[in-house]
């Protein structure tokens, strides 16, 4: 069963707006991490955030913030003042558990434009 | 301070074919992970290794072999390659529960 859902293939956003990158998640565990990773065309990824699942705090990281709501499994990108740089894939991913190895479930992604 | 580095960045095989990707850090990292990310699919987890001499599979293992003999170096083979391999491969590491660092990527495609 997929775990980690991000609904939106495809997102445009204006320049220096900002844009939300919806994700959603499933686990029966406690202890948990969730994470943000960024796809240039150039095919490297990119650590954004992280968020664990005992902080209380969202997760900031310059322009980029996670929007953690517990309750309803979600862990949203926010990415303020999106530049023309930000065209990207956008993967969600999640680690379950504190110890096994401490393996990630990626999201199928979201393709990000920045129009100008 | 190379980080995270794969050899090769493409290759091209037949069918049935035998490789071996090289995954080599020098962060000093326990874990290590293979990927292979297929369009529409993001990142699968093929095998992963908690430290030297370990290895599990992951999501995707069948087809594949690993090995971590070093702590630095960890190696996914492919015995008889099909074209349903064809994919980019990704290895990271990890120091714990948090961030992986990413390799460059191999391109591999099966024909």
């Amino acid at each position: 069963a997929q775990k980690i859902t991000q609904t939106q293939p495809g997102m445009f956003v204006q320049e220096k707006e900002a844009v939300t990158l919806d994700c959603t998640y499933d686990t029966s565990d406690q202890s948990y991490g969730l994470f943000w990773y960024k796809q240039p065309s150039s095919g490297e990824m990119i650590f954004l955030i992280y968020q664990g699942s005992y902080d209380e705090q969202n997760a900031t990281e310059g322009r980029y913030s996670l929007n953690f709501q517990k309750a309803r499994k979600s862990a949203n990108l926010v990415i303020s003042a999106s530049q023309l740089g930000d065209s990207a894939m956008y993967f969600c991913a999640m680690r379950e558990g504190d110890t096994g190895g401490f393996k990630t479930i990626f999201g199928a992604g979201t393709r990000l434009f920045v129009k100008a | 301070n190379a980080g995270v580095t794969q050899t090769p960045k493409f290759r091209v095989l037949k069918t049935g074919q035998s490789m071996t990707l090289l995954c080599a850090q020098d962060m000093n990292h326990e874990y290590m992970y293979w990927y292979r990310q297929d369009p529409g699919m993001g990142l699968r987890l093929i095998h992963y290794s908690v430290g030297e001499g370990t290895t599990a599979k992951g999501e995707v293992p069948d087809g594949y072999n690993v090995s971590r003999l070093k702590k630095q170096n960890f190696l996914l083979g492919l015995e008889s390659a099909a074209p349903s391999q064809t994919s980019v491969y990704f290895c990271a590491t990890s120091g714990g529960a948090y961030e992986q660092y990413f390799g460059p990527g191999t391109r591999l495609t099966v024909t």
